[in-house]
């Protein structure tokens, strides 16, 4: 299993582009967690998701959009690309969310510099 | 007031000394403590996970839970140059759906 994917490493957008940070896993985990990690910050949940179709915003969502079409892909779409949204992005999944036990297993992150 | 708050030092030890981490948070509704660790340039992985108060030892590592101080931390008996990380506490509650509230991360180095 190759776990939890994501692409690209690194990437650098001029203030106003847009993009989508890709994540797939092929656990069949229902639960994928979008994250963002500033420098001394920790890590920040955007958006989550439950199942296929079913999304929902976490703790910092302005500025992105999320997608859940297959249970294997998360994608994490920035629209207008600002120099606040500089960070390093973690997409993680789990099996579940609602039994007590809940590893989440994350993906290398992406590297992300808005110029 | 951060609804976790954990030093995020960094700390710089010798080979073979006792590390205590810790954190404290502030939202009594958390019943699931966790530790991850995090290479330099890598995503987090769980190194340890606790529920309700508590101690729990795995090797080297001990982790500690008092819910009446809120007050968790993570011990690390015997360090080696290869538990150099950032250890960050995460927490969350019983019907998160998975929603894990991060501490800002320790940086550890053990030196040889």
């Amino acid at each position: 299993n190759a776990g939890v994917t994501q692409t690209p490493k690194f990437r650098i957008l001029k203030i106003g582009q847009s993009m989508t940070l890709q994540c797939a896993q092929d656990m069949n985990h229902n639960y994928m967690y979008w994250y963002r990690q500033d420098p001394g910050m920790g890590l920040k949940l955007i958006y989550y998701s439950v199942g296929a179709g079913i999304t929902d915003k976490g703790e910092v969502p302005n500025g992105y959009n999320v997608s859940r079409s297959t249970t294997e892909d998360f994608p994490l779409r920035l629209e207008l690309a600002a120099p606040s949204q500089t960070s390093v992005y973690f997409c993680a999944s789990s099996i579940s969310g609602i039994v007590s036990y809940n590893e989440q297993f994350f993906g290398p992150g992406t590297r992300l510099t808005v110029l | 007031q951060k609804e976790v708050e954990q030093d995020p030092g960094p700390l710089s030890v010798p080979e073979g000394a006792i590390v205590s981490l810790n954190c404290t948070y502030s939202n009594s509704a958390f019943q699931y403590f966790m530790w991850y660790r995090q290479y330099s340039r890598k995503g987090p992985e769980l190194l340890m996970y606790t529920y309700s108060s508590g101690n729990k030892e795995d090797g080297r590592f001990t982790a500690q839970v008092d819910k009446s101080s809120k007050y968790i931390s993570l011990f690390i008996r015997d360090s080696q140059p290869s538990d150099s990380a950032t250890y960050l506490c995460a927490m969350s509650w019983g019907t998160s759906y998975g929603k894990l509230t991060f501490g800002q991360g320790t940086i550890l180095t053990v030196h040889p």
